[in-house]
């Protein structure tokens, strides 16, 4: 089992839906949580950052995080085409400089006009 | 948010070669850097840890001795693909944590497109 588990899609959806995205995870030592935007042939762009359960919110995203469930989410509202791009999840047991990220496989979005 | 700078963007080079790629934190120091590879369509895989002033920690079954690893400054680390051949054609990224923001966040590079003929 993958320590980070989140469905590759592709997911398509009609210009101004909300989009689900979500992410499981197995290792409970897990506390930092972020979300990563990566268009095609660049390198990831950090979205959000959360750390304690519960929403946060900034803009038209929104980060939840379920640590009983092991489960995280981000939402995306009154989606664009130019939200059309991979999103990972990713996650880390300790902050710090040194300490690697656990990454999701992506999930492929494409918002359609 | 920090900025990490990676270059080249794209290198076409041919079998046997040998291949640097640069990643520098612009306006942080990174103590410790982390180098990617992807495929298409498929998640960042790691393959080392890249720590200032000593030497890189591998991930299993990444050969050290074909990408090399040095870090010699708090703002600079590379990555060389030594005698690249096709299979080493890939997608690598580089990233870092700031520390200054309690190094939660990791921020990535734009990217290397290697491409080996």
């Amino acid at each position: 089992q993958k320590e980070v588990e989140q469905d590759p899609g592709p997911l398509s959806v009609p210009e101004g839906a909300i989009v689900s995205l979500n992410c499981t995870y197995s290792n409970s030592a897990f506390q930092y949580f972020m979300w990563y935007r990566q268009y095609s042939r660049k390198g990831p762009e950090l979205l959000m950052y959360t750390y304690s359960s519960g929403n946060k919110e900034d803009g038209r995203f929104t980060a939840q995080v379920d640590k009983s469930s092991k489960y995280i989410s981000l939402f995306i509202r009154d989606s664009q085409p130019s939200d059309s791009a991979t999103y990972l999840c990713a996650m880390s047991a300790y902050t710090g400089g040194g300490n690697k990220l656990t990454f999701g496989t992506g999930t492929q979005l494409k918002v359609e006009l | 948010g920090a900025v990490v700078s990676q270059h080249p963007s794209r290198v076409i080079c041919k079998s046997g070669t040998s291949v640097k790629i640069e990643c520098r934190s612009l306006d942080f120091q990174a103590t410790t850097m982390f180098w990617y590879r992807q495929f298409p369509k498929q998640s960042l895989m790691l393959m080392a840890t890249s720590n200032e002033g000593s030497k890189a920690t591998y991930e299993q079954g990444v050969e050290k001795d074909k990408f090399l690893i040095n870090h010699a400054s708090l703002t600079l680390s590379t990555l060389t693909v030594t005698s690249a051949h096709p299979e080493d054609s890939s997608f690598y990224i580089c990233s870092a944590r700031d520390q200054r923001q309690g190094g939660t966040e990791a921020f990535f590079g734009q990217g290397t497109r290697l491409t080996v003929v």
